[in-house]
């Protein structure tokens, strides 16, 4: 029962471009959530996070989008670059709950230079 | 290099034999946290441990597994009796006593441990 859900496991882009990585979730209990990079060999990093009273966080090339309605978010990255090619891991965490946070599969992004 | 050390990076072990993880949180930080991912999943979390105290262990199978954080020294995951389907990529995370906001975890390399 995945509870998050990041369905492309791949996505490829140019240099310059936008990059739209997407996650869906299924647990409404979740109130915060969370986007990690990670580069082979090494531990996953925080990149930005953002709470379920905003809809949108932005830092930098880095926004995310909530929609709480589709329970969906999404994170935008403009303009890529090709250091920005790596694993980004969507995740989750429940109000109430330890500080354990639930993470999707993954999805590997190359920018093409 | 005052961030998250995880030792080893790479375990080998035979089926039936222990396995032991360690991981030293950054410096100042009291909480520790051990995810596992399994190939082509991701970050699955086991437990959640303070100084001497287990918070929480919801995601720890029931046997086999134990993690400890003792009042000095590093983190331990200890799996015994391994089978093959214990390989996987064991990750540390830390964060500070004065805040738990989840952004604040900072995760080691991974120890890899592959089970023959």
């Amino acid at each position: 029962d995945q509870q998050v859900k990041q369905n492309s496991p791949s996505l490829s882009v140019q240099e310059g471009r936008i990059s739209i990585l997407n996650c869906d979730y299924t647990n409404s209990m979740f109130d915060y959530f969370l986007w990690y990079k990670k580069y082979p060999a090494e531990g996953p990093t925080f990149l930005i996070s953002i709470s379920s009273i905003k809809d949108k966080n932005e830092d930098g090339r880095f926004t995310v989008f909530l929609n709480k309605s589709a329970k969906h978010l999404s994170l935008h990255i403009v303009p890529s670059q090709p250091g920005d090619s790596a694993v980004y891991f969507c995740a989750a965490s429940a109000q109430g709950g330890s500080e354990k946070l639930v993470f999707g599969k993954g999805m590997k992004l190359t920018v093409n230079p | 290099n005052a961030g998250v050390m995880q030792n080893p990076r790479h375990l080998v072990r035979r089926r039936g034999q222990e396995a032991r993880l360690r991981c030293s949180p950054m410096k100042g930080h009291s909480h520790v946290y051990w995810y596992r991912q399994l190939p082509e999943e991701g970050l699955k979390f086991m437990v959640y441990l303070q100084k001497e105290n287990i918070i929480d262990e919801s995601g720890m199978p029931k046997e086999r597994f134990s993690a400890e954080f003792p009042k000095e020294g590093p983190s331990i995951l200890r799996i015994q009796q391994v089978v093959r389907g214990d390989s996987a990529a064991y990750f540390c995370a830390s964060s500070p006593p004065q805040g738990t906001a989840n952004e604040k975890l900072f995760f080691g390399s991974g120890t890899q441990l592959s089970v023959l």
